[in-house]
């Protein structure tokens, strides 16, 4: 079984710049998060998506950051405009079934570097 | 709201040590799951275990162990005869309280394993 693949791997921008970054989850997988781990901290949640439904966004800077999931597979989080907070590893997951009894399954993240 | 805290910071032992890793909780909702997750140097968050907060039963996988103790609100790893291998960054999380599917990560502990 194919794991979560995310691109790109490494990101480096000058503040004020955009950036995108692709998710593409385990086949089937209905769950989506998108995470985001400074250094030196522990994953923190941006957006979960059930499906191509928001679920939770309460900890995303919409001002700035965005995410979409069309047709409940693929999801892209972009961040418009970059600043030097945002640099970080942007983790993607999945998880299968409901309620929560599954883990969720992890990409290897994009670690970007904003300048 | 609910809080996970990885007091050690970072571990270094010499191989065949016996290492404890702890993890304290907290959470007001009397159904909610704990985890541990290991992050190798490639980034990837690589799921080791969950427990549900009804099952208080310790675990033991190979070298690895965990003591869940809803007293304290502890849920800590131990790894028997350490290995190089086993250097990674350790996460204990929370999540499922409230009927929310998101998990709440601690800071995470550095184990360094010394040949």
């Amino acid at each position: 079984e194919a794991g979560v693949a995310q691109s790109p791997r490494y990101k480096i921008i000058e503040k004020r710049q955009s950036v995108a970054f692709w998710c593409n989850p385990i086949s089937g997988h209905a769950t989506l998060y998108w995470y985001q781990q400074i250094l030196g901290q522990g994953p923190k949640l941006l957006i979960q998506f059930q499906n191509n439904g928001v679920v939770d966004d309460s900890q995303l800077p919409k001002d700035r950051f965005s995410a979409e999931r069309l047709k409940g597979v693929d999801s892209t989080l972009k961040i418009q405009p970059a600043k030097l907070e945002d640099s970080a590893v942007y983790l993607c997951a999945s998880r299968g079934r409901t309620p929560l009894n599954t883990e969720a399954f992890f990409g290897q993240g994009t670690r970007l570097t904003v300048v | 709201a609910q809080k996970v805290t990885q007091a050690q910071t970072e571990i270094s032992v010499v191989e065949k040590e016996d290492v404890t890793l702890d993890c304290v909780y907290e959470t007001r909702d009397t159904t909610y799951y704990l985890f541990w997750y290991k992050q190798p140097p490639s980034g990837e968050l690589v799921f080791l275990i969950r427990r549900n907060s009804f099952d208080e039963q310790n675990e033991i996988s190979g070298r690895y162990s965990w003591n869940f103790q809803k007293s304290t609100s502890s849920f800590n790893f131990t790894i028997t005869a350490s290995q190089v291998v086993d250097s990674a960054v350790y996460f204990c999380a929370l999540g499922g309280g409230g009927g929310s599917e998101k998990l709440v990560f601690g800071k995470g502990t550095k184990l360094t394993v010394n040949p």
